[in-house]
């Protein structure tokens, strides 16, 4: 089974730029995975998935601000600019094989 | 324009089984659903307080059923082609149940949970 892991946390400052990461499972490294961001007190809004090569297809709405890649195992989501609406918990999610997988998410404050 | 909501009881008492019904639009769940190399679902996902989201279980157009391993032999998920609704049932429930249950849609031919409902919070309390 697919396992997901991120770091709990992460910061940086207003106008920065930061670089969140999910790793796939040993054997699992081609799967492609989806990025949601949680808000306080609202409910999770699915940003973009990625690709093993990379390549990355966003939701609806979802600002250029945000952009994906990958490097072997790990995905990555970077947000560009950071705006205090940045900060919030981000998730990564795949699928396979059969079942939903989520990792434990990185909470992002944005100083 | 795909949108879903969940609806159902706020507060369960312990050991009940809770019932939650998500009502969606723009798409469809029936036949119509089903299309060469992908179908639509329809799936259900936790957020329990201080935890990480939790998926629980998904229906796809052809009436196939997938569920967390941890957390199938309590769960039962069904479809409503009539209503456009999917209904989710929680036997035994706990405490520990308690949270924020989300719908969301997402095609078999991807990974991602592309719209989401707004969510429903189940208190388990007696």
């Amino acid at each position: 089974q697919v396992v997901l892991t991120q770091s709990p946390s992460a910061s940086a400052s207003l106008g920065a730029s930061v670089k969140l990461t999910c790793t796939l499972s040993s054997g699992h490294s081609s799967y492609a995975i989806a990025w949601h961001q949680q808000q306080p007190e609202k409910g999770p809004r699915y940003l973009m998935k990625v690709n093993s090569d990379g390549s990355h297809t966003k939701g609806d709405g979802v600002p250029d601000r945000f952009s994906g890649s990958s490097s072997g195992a790990e995905r990555h989501l970077t947000i560009s600019s950071l705006q205090s609406e940045d900060e919030a918990d981000y998730y990564c999610q795949t699928w396979g094989p059969g079942i939903g997988v989520f990792g434990g998410g990185t909470k992002l404050t944005v100083l | 324009q795909i949108t879903l909501k969940e609806s159902g009881p706020t507060l369960v008492r312990p050991t009940q089984t809770l019932t939650l019904t998500c009502s969606f639009s723009g798409f469809s769940l029936s036949e119509s659903g089903v299309t060469v190399g992908w179908m639509e679902g329809v799936g259900w996902i936790r957020h329990s307080p201080g935890k990480a989201l939790e998926w629980l279980a998904l229906i796809y157009a052809d009436n196939g059923e997938r569920y967390s391993p941890s957390l199938a032999s309590r769960l039962t998920i069904t479809r409503d082609t009539s209503r456009n609704q999917v209904v989710l049932t929680m036997t035994d429930m706990n405490p520990v149940d308690t949270g924020t249950y989300y719908c969301a849609h997402r095609r078999s031919s991807e990974v991602e949970f592309d719209y989401w409902g707004q969510g429903i919070v189940v208190t388990v309390s007696s």
